[in-house]
């Protein structure tokens, strides 16, 4: 079973509302990976955590403040997003934690969040 | 600044053809590679990963690496309608956790 959940599918924001995406996997993995994607663009990543510690920030502004609340669980939270966030949200998780070349870096993706900022 | 090329197409090929999509990458070091299929609106799905030098087939998809020439294809035999979809190509960044996906080729399985 290679299947991560995220929650909402959908998620309609003003730039004043604090909301929070959520994702789950059951698969034992010990990284997770929150990315940004814009239409016809390839996924951006913005965090990584590894055994429950953030351990990449890509330089990500301040509005986005990412959770782990524990191994199977990441969270997003949104504060003040402005509509050029407006983009797909996709969680990803992978066995691998090491940072080695190891067999087990596959990462799988969740369906995503739709996200618009009105 | 580490980079994945990919021809973002279309690349057109009749029902029942083989198509060949490909990607380079710049960083040398690199040693893990990853094809994903991503169909409009939805989430990218993991097709296909290869580590060595060679081929790895599965089932209708064939990925290919040649570390030497920083290059990595994959081959859709008997491609299908269904096959129509963006590919996109991932390479792991060495000692990091982190993918880089090259911008990905609009794959159209013509019937």
């Amino acid at each position: 079973d290679t299947e991560v959940t995220q929650t909402p599918k959908h998620l309609v924001m003003g730039m004043t509302n604090k909301k929070s995406l959520k994702c789950e996997q059951h698969m034992g993995h010990r990284a997770m990976y929150w990315y940004k994607q814009k239409a016809k663009k390839p996924p951006e990543l913005m965090f990584v955590y590894s055994y429950e510690k953030l351990s990449i920030n890509e330089s990500v502004p301040s509005r986005f403040s990412p959770e782990c609340p524990n191994s199977s669980l990441l969270n997003l939270h949104l504060h003040a997003l402005q509509p050029e966030d407006s983009a797909l949200y996709l969680c990803a998780s992978s066995q691998d934690a090491s940072g080695s070349q190891s067999q087990t870096s596959e990462q799988y993706f969740g369906p995503g969040t739709r996200l618009t900022v009105t | 600044q580490k980079e994945v090329e990919q021809n973002s197409g279309p690349l057109s090929v009749p029902e029942g053809a083989i198509a060949s999509l490909n990607c380079t990458y710049s960083d040398r070091g690199s040693q893990s590679f990853f094809w994903y299929r991503q169909y409009s609106g939805k989430s990218p799905e993991l097709i296909m990963f290869i580590y060595s030098n060679g081929d790895k087939e599965d089932g209708r998809f064939t990925a290919q690496l040649n570390k030497a020439s920083q290059y990595v294809s994959l081959l859709i035999r008997d491609s299908q309608p269904s096959d129509s979809a963006t590919y996109l190509c991932a390479v792991r960044d060495p000692g990091r956790r982190a993918l880089t996906f090259g911008s990905g080729t609009r794959l159209q399985v013509q019937p």
